[in-house]
């Protein structure tokens, strides 16, 4: 029972444009969630995050925006460059009690064409 | 100067050999994670410490036993390995136990034969 999906295992965006990964959760418990990419042979590194109690979180050219009624986040990137060419994670958790206790999407694949 | 470290980075073995990982974190964190990357790529939590107490164990098979000396370091040992558990061993910390944001390590890629 996989309660955080990302749908699509790969995005090709041009350099320059926006690129949108959708991440879907099934547990309303849920009340945290983040961004994490990996780079090949890397570790996860963390990105953005934002808490339930907010609909939108902006860091420079990252935005992740929830919508809770739909269980549903998305990260958004403006301008898309090369270097973003990464996998990204969704993850999310629940509660103080099970902070730390993330649960992971499968990833979805970015790749930002020159 | 790496702040969450793992060793070994690759690990081949035979089925029924026993094995371990160490990570060490010089973030000063005070809460340690071991996550486990199946072949599907879900990255799922296995155990986490906090200042050298167990907090989250998932459930994981006996063979799988964690240690942790201190809070800078938490071990992983699998006896009697399987093809199972082929896998990439993530070793993670946050600030503490409230904290979400973790810093992962490289990952070590276990391969069973």
């Amino acid at each position: 029972d996989q309660q955080v999906k990302q749908n699509s295992p790969s995005l090709s965006v041009q350099e320059g444009r926006i690129s949108i990964l959708n991440c879907d959760y099934t547990n309303s418990m849920f009340d945290y969630f983040l961004w994490y990419k990996k780079y090949p042979a890397e570790g996860p590194t963390f990105l953005i995050s934002i808490s339930s109690i907010k609909d939108k979180n902006e860091d420079g050219r990252f935005t992740v925006f929830l919508n809770k009624s739909a269980k549903h986040l998305s990260l958004h990137i403006v301008p898309s460059q090369p270097g973003d060419s990464a996998v990204y994670f969704c993850a999310a958790s629940k509660g103080s009690s099970n902070t730390g206790k993330l649960i992971f999407g499968q990833g979805t694949t970015l790749q930002v064409k020159p | 100067d790496t702040a969450v470290s793992q060793t070994p980075k690759y690990l081949v073995t035979q089925m029924g050999n026993d094995k371990s990982i160490k990570c060490e974190q010089n973030l000063g964190h005070d809460t340690m994670y071991w996550y486990k990357q199946d072949s599907k790529k879900f990255l799922k939590i296995m155990f986490s410490y906090n200042n050298k107490e167990l907090i989250i164990n998932e459930t994981v098979p006996n063979r799988f036993s964690p240690k942790s000396p201190d809070k800078a370091h938490l071990n992983l040992h699998i006896n009697s390995l399987e093809l199972g558990d082929s896998a990439v061993y993530f070793c993670a910390s946050s600030q503490s136990r409230d904290w979400g944001e973790l810093f992962f390590g490289e990952g070590s890629r276990l391969t069973v034969l």
